[in-house]
């Protein structure tokens, strides 16, 4: 177990609608990073929150959107759902440290678009 | 930005076997290379990594290598087990104090008893 807790695990939605996905970080990081798992994509980076705010931005949509609340959890935001949109979600987090290192994962949210 | 190529996609190996995956990264600047493996149904966790000032590290039947000169790394896996059968993802990523790495594409290891 990561310590990193992502909600819902499984996801089924129309497209057009919109969705919710939320996050909580391992107790005590303050960064949480967003990825979407595809097939044909990898991991692709969407955004990063370190202490509530914005800190980069990956290829993200401009459909979606994140926000990271004071009690540190996150939220991805999708909306205008497309086909293409069904994926697998991950939240990461980490810990601020001065050297690079570890992310911890979440199990993951798993995306249908229909 | 980077980029990081990892192959092979898919590699089967008999029980026993090493398996090796390389990757190559485009950005000089990288410093810290983290594998993740991932199991069905999992998110991906950290099973070994290196930074840019060491050439070589070892964990058990795990080990890593760098060279900066030529921007690849590999991970090499010993006596591999059926247990070891996951996806493999490589990573690249620079800077301090913000992990924003960039993975490769996975290799999908199968290990056969």
């Amino acid at each position: 177990d990561s310590g990193v807790t992502q909600t819902p695990k499984h996801l089924i939605t129309a497209t057009g609608q919109r969705v919710t996905l939320r996050c909580s970080p391992r107790s005590g990081d303050l960064s949480v990073y967003w990825y979407q798992q595809s097939l044909d994509q990898g991991l692709q980076f969407l955004i990063q929150y370190y202490n509530g705010e914005e800190r980069a931005k990956g290829n993200i949509l401009e459909r979606f959107s994140a926000q990271q609340f004071p009690d540190l959890h996150s939220e991805l935001n999708l909306s205008s759902l497309e086909l293409g949109d069904s994926a697998l979600y991950f939240c990461a987090s980490s810990p601020f440290q001065r050297e690079n290192s570890e992310a911890f994962f979440g199990q993951g949210t798993r995306l249908t678009v229909v | 930005g980077e980029n990081v190529e990892q192959h092979p996609s898919t590699l089967s190996v008999q029980e026993g076997d090493s398996a090796v995956i390389k990757c190559t990264y485009s950005d000089s600047a990288s410093n810290y290379f983290p594998w993740y493996k991932q199991e069905l149904g999992k998110g991906p966790q950290l099973i070994i990594d290196i930074r840019s000032n060491v050439g070589e590290k070892k964990d058990q039947r795990i080990a890593v290598t760098l060279n900066k000169t030529a921007k690849h790394f590999s991970l090499h896996i010993t006596e591999t087990q059926p247990e070891d059968s996951a996806v493999y993802f490589c990573a690249a990523s620079k800077g301090r104090g913000s992990y924003i790495p960039t993975f490769g594409r996975g290799t999908s290891l199968i290990v056969h008893p």
